[in-house]
């Protein structure tokens, strides 16, 4: 079965770092192009970050500088280390797989929480 | 950065209305628009991608059609385990942007 369960999330105060992981079964993240969304407590849904099957990463302006996507493919896992963070980072994270050339996310996990507060 | 504008917000609809969904972008950006459904504390899931293609598994009452800057999503006859909120987003340029999204309640 393909699946992603993220893990990792909490409540950190501001300024301080957090790696949220997401383990993926039933393919392959190395693969494929890998992202993170997130989405604010009764907002919309924010693109964060992806990484490309080749190694490239991209992010949203918002997190641009603070925050860094990577992958173990060994271990299957996709990974956001959050540093410098912000109250305005407090969100639901899901991580999710990109339809392969469609530049849509076909597979989603069940999401984790990141509370920044003091 | 390209924005993506839906409309409306929230729209109230009966069982078995036609119902459709707007989403506008501020550039053109082909046909690489997709449509998402989202429930209460749920992960959204993909019902349209490439503007007008159904995901597999995804009912046949639910269409997708646009290109350049406006899109559609079109529920041909809402279904009780349709009540949800539907997200836009698109991709240009290694950046992807979701709508801001559409309620859509029981009347």
């Amino acid at each position: 079965e393909v699946q992603l369960v993220e893990s990792g999330g909490g409540l950190i105060q501001p300024g301080g770092s957090l790696r949220l992981s997401c383990a993926a079964s039933g393919f392959s993240v190395s693969n494929n192009y890998m992202s993170w969304v997130r989405q604010a407590p009764g907002k919309g849904l924010e693109w964060v970050s992806i990484i490309y099957s080749g190694g490239s990463t991209y992010y949203a302006d918002s997190v641009k500088g603070r925050f860094t996507i990577s992958r173990d493919n060994s271990k299957n896992t996709l990974y956001l280390q959050m540093n410098s963070l912000r109250g305005e980072d407090t969100a639901v994270y899901y991580c999710a797989r990109a339809k392969s050339y469609e530049h849509a996310f076909d597979v989603w996990g069940q999401g984790t929480m990141v509370t920044v507060s003091s | 950065d390209i924005q993506m504008t839906q409309s409306p917000s929230t729209l109230s609809a009966f069982v078995g209305d036609r119902v459709t969904i707007t989403c506008r972008a501020s550039q053109s950006i082909s046909s690489w628009l997709a449509w998402y459904q989202q429930k209460p504390g749920k992960a959204p899931k993909l019902l349209i991608y490439k503007a007008s293609s159904l995901e597999s598994g995804v009912p046949s009452r639910f269409s997708g059609s646009g290109s350049g800057t406006e899109f559609t999503l079109t529920i041909s006859s809402l279904q009780p385990d349709d009540f949800a909120t539907y997200y836009c987003q698109q991709y240009n340029s290694y950046f992807w942007t979701f709508g801001q999204g559409t309620k859509v309640e029981i009347k």
